[in-house]
This record gives C-alpha cells, structure tokens and sequence, in this order.
C-alpha cells in the first residue's frame, strides 16, 4: 500500500513569496489533514478536511493560508505571503476513518519550509 | 486542544543501553494516547494506540505503558540500537477524534 506522498520536500523562499505544498493521500481515506511542525514544538493542527469538505479550519491563518481539497483525494496547502515565522514542517496525513483505531494517522514525509 | 508535555526534550544513549522517556498530561478525558516514531527525513509512523489505564503495549525492543489516573505513559527501550534514533511524539486523541501532540523527545543512540 502506499503511503502519503507530499511534495516538494524542502523549499526556500524570502518573505512575502508565495508557495504551495501537495499532498496525496492513502488511496480511500476520507479524512486529510495538515499541520505545521514549528522547531521545537509539537505538529499542529491547520485544517482537517473529510472528503472534500473542511470539518475544522479554527486554527488556520485565514489571511494567509489556504487550503483546497478537490475531487476528496488530493490537496493542497497555500501560503501567501510568507512571514519569517512560516517556517516549519508542514506535515500532511490522512485516516480511512476518524473512529478507526481510535484516529490513528497516517503521515507523509513532510515538507520543510525556510523562510529568508 | 489538550496540554501534553513530553520530557525530556532530547537525551544520547549508548548503544545496548535501555532508556524510557515520559508523556505527561493533566487529563484524563481523552480517548487514546497515541505514540508516534519520526526518523529524520521519513515519515512519522505509529507506534502504539492506547486506550485503558494499565494499558502495555509492545513491538519489538519498544514497549510502553498507560496510567490516565495520574495522567503519564512512558516508553521504554530495550538494549537502544542506532536504528532507534529518532524523535518520538505522544499525542492524544480527545473525544472529538482530534490529536494533540506533545513536542517529541529526542533520542540519539551512539554507537
């Protein structure tokens, strides 16, 4: 099976660019979610989306990020403009189900993020 | 969102030596503590999902256990070999089925 794929893996960009980062997730999960890694501290929730609907988007930066999840299978994540304090990891997982296992995720490899 | 503490930050081993580290957490109004492994460069994966107090899990060298009354899980491992290092995430799952991860802790075996 495979797992969660997420692209690009690094990106260096100065502040007030613009960037975005794909995710594909486990082929049948319904439920998609982004977090953002800061050093040092724990991955933090962005959006969750089941299928193509957003379910919580509380603590996504609404005037600068974005996120769209067409079709209920592929997802982006967008940023613009960058702050300095965007930079992070931005991890993508997915769950075939909230109840499976009591919400066990699935994540991909993440994308780091360096903002100049 | 639920406050999960994890300790210590990071800690070195030698290699062949046990080691635990420790999740901690004022609550136990959640459903599951989850314990996730992330090497550098891959993806996190699970470890263990958790559910009652007394709760022991094992795989392999790596084991932990659960106590929600006084609000901690601990992850053990055995005779630490290089492929152990890696930075490890406790998170809760509450019962709204959202996770609440701890900041990792850290551990680099030497060899």
């Amino acid at each position: 099976e495979a797992g969660v794929a997420q692209s690009p893996r690094y990106k260096i960009i100065e502040k007030r660019q613009s960037v975005a980062f794909w995710c594909n997730p486990i082929s049948g999960h319904a439920t998609l979610y982004w977090y953002q890694q800061i050093l040092g501290q724990g991955p933090k929730l962005l959006i969750q989306f089941q299928n193509n609907g957003v379910v919580d988007d509380s603590q996504l930066p609404k005037d600068r990020f974005s996120a769209e999840r067409l079709k209920g299978v592929d997802s982006t994540l967008k940023i613009q403009p960058a702050k300095l304090e965007d930079s992070a990891v931005y991890l993508c997982a997915s769950s075939p189900t909230l109840a499976a296992s009591y919400n066990e995720q699935f994540f991909g490899p993440g994308t780091r993020l360096t903002v100049l | 969102i639920l406050n999960v503490e994890q300790s210590p930050q990071s800690l070195h081993v030698q290699e062949g030596d046990s080691t635990n580290f420790t999740c901690s957490f004022p609550s136990s109004n959640f459903y599951a503590l989850h314990w996730y492994r992330w090497e550098t460069a891959k993806s996190p994966e699970a470890l263990f999902v958790m559910t009652l107090n007394g709760d022991e899990k094992k795989k392999g060298r790596i084991s932990a256990t659960l106590n929600t009354k006084e609000g901690y899980s601990y992850l053990y491992i055995k005779g630490s070999q290089p492929e152990d290092s890696a930075t490890y995430l406790c998170a809760l799952c509450s019962n709204d089925y959202k996770l609440s991860f701890g900041a990792g802790t850290t551990v680099t075996v030497r060899a």
